[in-house]
């Protein structure tokens, strides 16, 4: 069975620092693709960043990264020089190769303090 | 623009009534969703459409049944709706089984 967890409720940063948000998932598939989305207090679901298992490299994108450690199953974002806007519930998803849907954790709650 | 397409945002209706969400999406992907998002329970999925005419259900199908006559349509359907249907409900749309998703703005649904 696939599960996505996501232990951290809620973290609050001070702006322009740096933020990481955990996330463990269980899978007994060999390829899958990790995501972060991003909602916004509007309500607003957006795609954030993936990882392919098969990769090595952690992704990045813009002052998003993720640190991607396989053997424990764990896939964390990393938010660098954090910002006001930054501040959004963010939800860790997984899909299993040939599956057609998401396994989403329960989300962070992120509040960048001024 | 491409973009996944909810209407209504808001929506309250009386137990017993029946309830219609719209999805549309200008993207031409195969695979579209509809969850559900609640406090503390975060996203469950509802049902799947693969295609035209093609569904399965999710993990929560209980209570709801879909429509997609064409590709870029996706309809929910609340057959008498009940006040623990009162939720957030989600569209998404995927063009592959490898790519991210692109949610639609959600609509609000009030239960009364």
């Amino acid at each position: 069975a696939q599960k996505v967890t996501q232990t951290q409720t809620s973290i609050s940063v001070v702006e322009k620092t740096t933020v990481t948000m955990d996330c463990v998932y269980e899978t007994r598939d060999s390829s899958y693709f990790l995501f972060w989305y991003k909602q916004t207090a509007s309500g607003e679901i957006v795609f954030l960043i993936r990882q392919d298992s098969y990769k090595k490299e952690n992704a990045t994108v813009g002052h998003y990264s993720l640190n991607f450690q396989k053997p424990k199953s764990s896939i964390g974002l990393i938010i660098t020089a954090t910002q006001i806007e930054d501040s959004a519930v963010y939800f860790c998803a997984m899909r299993a190769t040939g599956y057609q849907n998401f396994y989403f954790g329960k989300g962070t709650s992120l509040t960048v303090i001024p | 623009d491409m973009k996944v397409t909810q209407m209504p945002r808001y929506l309250i209706k009386r137990m017993g009534e029946n309830v219609l969400l719209e999805c549309g999406q200008d993207m031409s992907h195969e695979t579209m969703y509809w969850y559900r998002q609640d406090p503390g329970l975060g996203l469950q999925l509802i049902y799947i459409s693969y295609d035209v005419d093609s569904n399965s259900e999710g993990d929560i199908p209980k209570g709801y049944r879909v429509s997609r006559k064409k590709r870029e349509h996706f309809s929910l359907i609340l057959d008498s709706a009940k006040t623990n249907q009162t939720s957030v409900y989600f569209c998404a749309s995927s063009p592959g089984c490898i790519a991210d998703y692109t949610f639609g703005s959600g609509t609000r649904l009030l239960v009364i």
